[in-house]
């Protein structure tokens, strides 16, 4: 079936430092990625979708500066974190969708940890 | 808008009984309904949907789910329960128009706990 695989899958780094995050579509093209933040026992946040070609469209209360996206091809969409800070540590979560009534297909995730 | 509530934080059940895990929705039209579970650090692992047809679905590991359009309920199910179905549940909506785009909305997840 359809495989979307997120790397890194766990990422340490000091206060100050940008962190980027890669998910792929391996077996399939995604023009749309989604991009969730997940806090610990909480349910998932959606950030942004990612679009091939073209700006992300962000979600009310994300900041586009601190969380930057790219969908560079049809394949891969990447999210940096810039400057991070303690704050922002949490786990990421990227998605890709199915055809209209299929399931979304989801990364394993990214634990992002700053010092 | 559409919306998606899972009353419960937490389900216990005794490994070999049954188990429910409730979701209600709120949405324009249609639904297109998704259950999902997560195991730690990981992401999130399709069960089963309800597009149309059967009310009744049945999905992967021996999961099945109860689509109710008077009760707008769609509630997740499994006859006998496994110590490795521990885990958060996931319960989503879309509306079942393809003007209202891909996005998902998700409930805030219930967590299973199988005691041996």
């Amino acid at each position: 079936g359809a495989v979307v695989s997120q790397h890194p899958s766990w990422v340490i780094c000091k206060s100050g430092t940008s962190v980027k995050i890669e998910c792929r579509s391996l077996d399939f093209q995604a023009t749309t990625m989604f991009w969730y933040r997940q806090f610990p026992k909480q349910s998932l946040m959606l950030m942004a979708t990612s679009n091939e070609g073209s700006k992300a469209t962000y979600e009310q209360g994300v900041e586009k500066d601190k969380f930057l996206i790219n969908h560079a091809s049809l394949t891969l969409s990447t999210l940096t974190v810039t400057s991070a800070h303690p704050e922002d540590s949490s786990f990421y979560i990227c998605s890709a969708p199915g055809q209209w009534d299929q399931p979304q297909h989801f990364g394993d995730g990214t634990r992002l940890s700053i010092l | 808008a559409q919306s998606v509530a899972q009353p419960e934080d937490q389900v216990n059940v005794a490994e070999g009984n049954p188990l429910t895990v409730k979701c209600t929705y709120s949405v324009s039209g249609n639904p297109y309904l998704f259950w999902y579970v997560q195991y730690p650090n990981r992401g999130l692992q399709f069960l089963l949907k309800y597009i149309t047809g059967d009310n009744l679905v049945k999905g992967s590991y021996g999961f099945e789910a109860e689509f109710n359009k008077s009760q707008t309920s769609f509630h997740l199910k499994k006859p006998s329960a496994l110590v490795s179905d521990s885990a958060l549940y996931f319960c989503a909506v879309k509306a079942g128009k393809k003007s209202s785009g891909d996005k998902l909305t998700f409930g805030t997840g219930t967590r299973l706990a199988v005691r041996p």
